[in-house]
């Protein structure tokens, strides 16, 4: 069972700030969490991942409540490009034992 | 660098039938696991394999198998063939020990058609 819960969908103007919450609120303490994005049913691309601390790199930045039961991945400057369902995973488990558990998703529309 | 390579990228086989898929994993991978993406729904693990050993499993029936090469390179085997095995199966790599830079990397998929 997914251990996220998500918006199905979501608008954003281009050139805006995206912000997509999550809902993980059954999460462990050793549980990661991870965004992914799908675009046309290729393969989900890594975006961003972080434990308890806030995150940011290239694409975006993530944002994890200090009781860790949800949290937001903002796209700065969201562009056309962005365009995609995003996911929300919890990583259960640990070094090569660990696997993703995926939810279903929010579809993030950027528009012009 | 080559990242997460699938094949076939699609396939149509016939209920009943038996399939490989294949997935060569990004270089300096060491874990493969194969996710199962049926249409307008996020992916379902089905299990992983680590030093060409299945560590792990999800909630799919026998007929899914794998296997993992001493490559790392790794095979998922589905037999008796059913319509709803109709979907988009990824195989994403990881490094298996506890040092996890950038997560896991998903290759394109193979999408399987059972008619």
């Amino acid at each position: 069972d997914a251990k996220t819960t998500q918006p199905p969908s979501m608008d954003c103007a281009e050139g805006r700030a995206a912000n997509l919450p999550c809902n993980h609120s059954t999460i462990s303490g050793n549980e990661y969490v991870y965004w992914y994005r799908q675009i046309h049913s290729q393969g989900p691309q890594y975006i961003i991942h972080g434990l308890k601390n806030n995150e940011t790199n290239e694409m975006a930045s993530l944002i994890i409540t200090e009781d860790r039961k949800s949290s937001t991945l903002i796209l700065p400057h969201a562009t056309l490009r962005d365009t995609a369902v995003y996911y929300c995973i919890v990583r259960v488990g640990s070094g090569n034992t660990g696997k993703l558990i995926f939810g279903q998703g929010t579809t993030l529309q950027v528009k012009p | 660098d080559a990242g997460v390579t699938q094949s076939p990228t699609h396939l149509i086989k016939t209920r009943g039938q038996q399939v490989t898929l294949r997935c060569s994993p990004k270089s300096g991978h060491d874990t493969v696991s194969w996710y199962q993406q049926a249409l307008g729904q996020g992916p379902q693990f089905i299990f992983q394999y680590y030093e060409e050993e299945e560590r792990q499993r999800g909630n799919f029936p026998d007929r899914f198998s794998g296997h993992q090469f001493p490559n790392y390179s790794s095979e998922l085997n589905v037999n008796a063939l059913l319509l709803g095995d109709s979907a988009l199966y990824l195989c994403a790599s990881s490094l298996g020990a506890l040092y996890i830079p950038y997560g896991y990397t998903f290759g394109s998929g193979t999408r399987l058609t059972v008619v």
